[in-house]
């Protein structure tokens, strides 16, 4: 079942600019983990964040996690037209190990106006 | 090194016919998981092998869905009298153990029913 949800679905930005999507989630969880997807084919990961952290850094990219509000966002800083995507949050819960596969939300397809 | 690999790229299908798709995954990783996107949504997960573990089923969207594994090879994921509604992007993803957080992707097969 899908339990992310991101916000917005859809956002459309100048380059140069920051980009900032939301992921909300319902249940406990082990970590959350943030992909890319071009042209809706395969999967890129980008950054994982875990359930006891509540920022993370990856060059350009920033993660923050607020567990009490069950809720993460994803921001680009400095955004290029090659950042044209759709944006996912995915969760791992804290049962199964792992056997329960990721829950993905719906997505934030991201556009950079050059 | 060779990412996960997927094949065929695109299927497209009558209705009523079988299809199968393939995944190979990353040398050495011994978890895999399937899962459908349908147009516009994200993720949902199908099903998980780790090792030569009997896979959980239950998350196949009907019986007309199967999958196996070979070890801790290839995966294997048919659609028996496939209908409309399967359309989707079909997408893999292997893991090196189950305790190892990060997916590595395939680029998916497209399939379609007609």
């Amino acid at each position: 079942s899908q339990q992310g949800e991101e916000d917005p679905q859809a956002l459309s930005i100048q380059e140069g600019e920051n980009a900032t999507m939301n992921c909300s989630y319902k249940t406990s969880i082990n970590n959350l983990q943030w992909y890319r997807q071009n042209s809706g084919r395969g999967l890129v990961h980008l950054i994982l964040i875990r359930s006891n952290e509540r920022e993370k850094h990856s060059g350009r990219l920033r993660v923050t996690l607020d567990t009490s509000k069950k809720s993460s966002s994803l921001l680009i800083t400095a955004s290029r037209a090659a950042d044209t995507a759709s944006y996912f949050c995915a969760t791992e819960g804290k049962s199964g190990g792992g056997a329960d596969g990721l829950t993905f939300g719906k997505g934030t397809h991201l556009i950079i106006q050059p | 090194g060779a990412g996960v690999s997927q094949s065929p790229s695109n299927k497209v299908t009558e209705k009523g016919k079988d299809v199968e798709l393939r995944c190979d995954p990353i040398s050495g990783h011994t978890a895999l998981y399937w899962y459908r996107q349908r147009l516009g949504q994200g993720l949902e997960f199908l099903i998980y092998f780790q090792g030569n573990s009997a896979p959980d089923k239950s998350g196949l969207p009907s019986d007309r869905f199967s999958a196996e594994r070979t070890g801790e090879s290839v995966s294997t994921l048919t659609i028996q009298r496939t209908q409309q509604e399967d359309s989707a992007v079909y997408l893999c993803a292997s893991r090196p153990t189950s305790g190892s957080e990060t997916q590595y992707f395939g680029p998916g097969t497209r399939l379609l029913v007609l």
